[in-house]
Formats: C-alpha cells, structure tokens, sequence
C-alpha cells in the first residue's frame, strides 16, 4: 500500500500559469481533502470531497478547482497561479464520516514567482 | 462557526518532563471528533489520537494522552516523559460529522525538547 501519493513534489510557477496537483489513493477512501499550509497558519482547508464525484469549498476555496472523476483521485487545479499561492499543499484522505484518522500525502511545495 | 484555538506558538521543555500542549474549541454541534497529529521537520503530518466527544474516557496512546474537558471546550495534549524526537509541530484538529464533515486545524505549537 503506497497510502496517499501526491505529484509533484515540488513545482515552480510564474504568474498567470496554470497547473494541476494530483492526489491518489489506494485505500479505497470516500473522503479526500485538500489542504494549504502557510507558516503560521496551520493548515487551512481548500476543497474537500466527500465521494465520487462530489466536491465542496473548504475556507479558502477562491482560486482553486477540484474534480474527483475517480473514488482515488483528487485533483486540484490553478487555473492562473499567483504569488499568495506560493504554499505548501496537503491531500489527505479519511474512510468516511464517523471515521478518526484522516491519512495524509507528503505535500507539494509550490512557489509563484 | 467551528474554530480551533492554540494558544502556545512555541514551547521549550526538558527532555524527560511531561509536557501539555492546550487546545481549545469551539462548536455548537454535540457530536463531533478531536485529533492531534505531528509534523517534524520533515514536513509529515503523523496522526497521534483521537478522542470523540461521547467518549466517556479520556484517549490515551502511548505516551499521548488527551485531557478532553467537554464543558470547558478543552482538549489538551499531554506528552509523558518527552524525547527530543518529540520536537516537532503540533496540530490540534476538530471534525464535525453532523454537519458537512469538514476538518479544521489550529494555527499548531512549535514544541523543541531541550536535552
């Protein structure tokens, strides 16, 4: 079991340009999430999917799209990066509601110049 | 609004003292779930316990413990005989599944164990 992969590790943008994160899992989770961690911030939710084909905003939804097409991946699009998305970014999945642990990826740093 | 409150940016103790890091909530939901999970300097988030809010209990794993204070809105990490691989940032974490299953992390602790 790989548990939550996330690609790419790391990721240089410049202003304007728009890529796509990649989160999958092998654990047969219904729920998957997104997350940005900025120093001193914690870690803020982004978009949050709670099955196949469903998504949800988090707190900090503006700027980012999601698409869960398949139960073990989460995509996070952005669409015409920015400065304040430099970050380090987080997927993370959980079996489901009543469920305690939520398992995590190991984060994708990103910066926007 | 949920909201998760640490109130200890940074903390310094001596190796082998026990050491409680605080972590107050705030929901009006009654069913709901408390985590804490560390993230060393590596960057990993490590989940350490777990405590829901109808457990009679409070959660223990190891050296972990939870002091959850229902009515005070309160549950504190409690790390017993530290280590200094215990240096590290601490997340206090609030699930809510009545409402639309979000989780929510505090702003964490940055814990250095001094030898």
């Amino acid at each position: 079991n790989a548990g939550v992969t996330q690609t790419p590790k790391f990721r240089v943008l410049k202003t304007g340009q728009s890529m796509t994160l990649l989160c999958a899992q092998d654990m047969n989770h219904e729920y998957m999430y997104w997350y940005r961690q900025d120093p001193g911030m914690g870690l803020r939710l982004i978009h949050y999917s709670v099955g196949e084909g469903t998504t949800a905003k988090g707190e900090v939804p503006d700027g980012y799209n999601v698409s869960r097409l398949k139960k073990q991946n989460f995509l996070l699009g952005l669409e015409s990066a920015a400065p304040s998305q430099t970050s380090v970014y987080f997927c993370a999945s959980s079996k489901g509601r009543f469920n305690n642990e939520q398992f995590f990826g190991p984060g994708t740093r990103l910066t926007v110049l | 609004a949920q909201k998760i409150t640490q109130t200890q940016p940074g903390m310094f103790v001596q190796e082998k003292e026990a050491v409680t890091l605080d972590c107050t909530y705030d929901t009006s939901d009654q069913s709901y779930g408390l985590f804490w999970y560390k993230q060393p300097s590596s960057g990993e988030m490590i989940f350490l316990i777990y405590q829901g809010s109808y457990d009679e209990q409070n959660a223990t794993e190891g050296r972990y413990s939870l002091n959850f204070q229902k009515a005070r809105k309160s549950a504190n990490l409690v790390i017993s005989a530290s280590q200094l691989g215990d240096s590290a940032m601490y997340f206090c974490a609030m699930r809510d599944p009545v409402g639309d299953d979000k989780i929510i992390f505090g702003k964490g602790t940055r814990l250095h164990i001094l030898p």
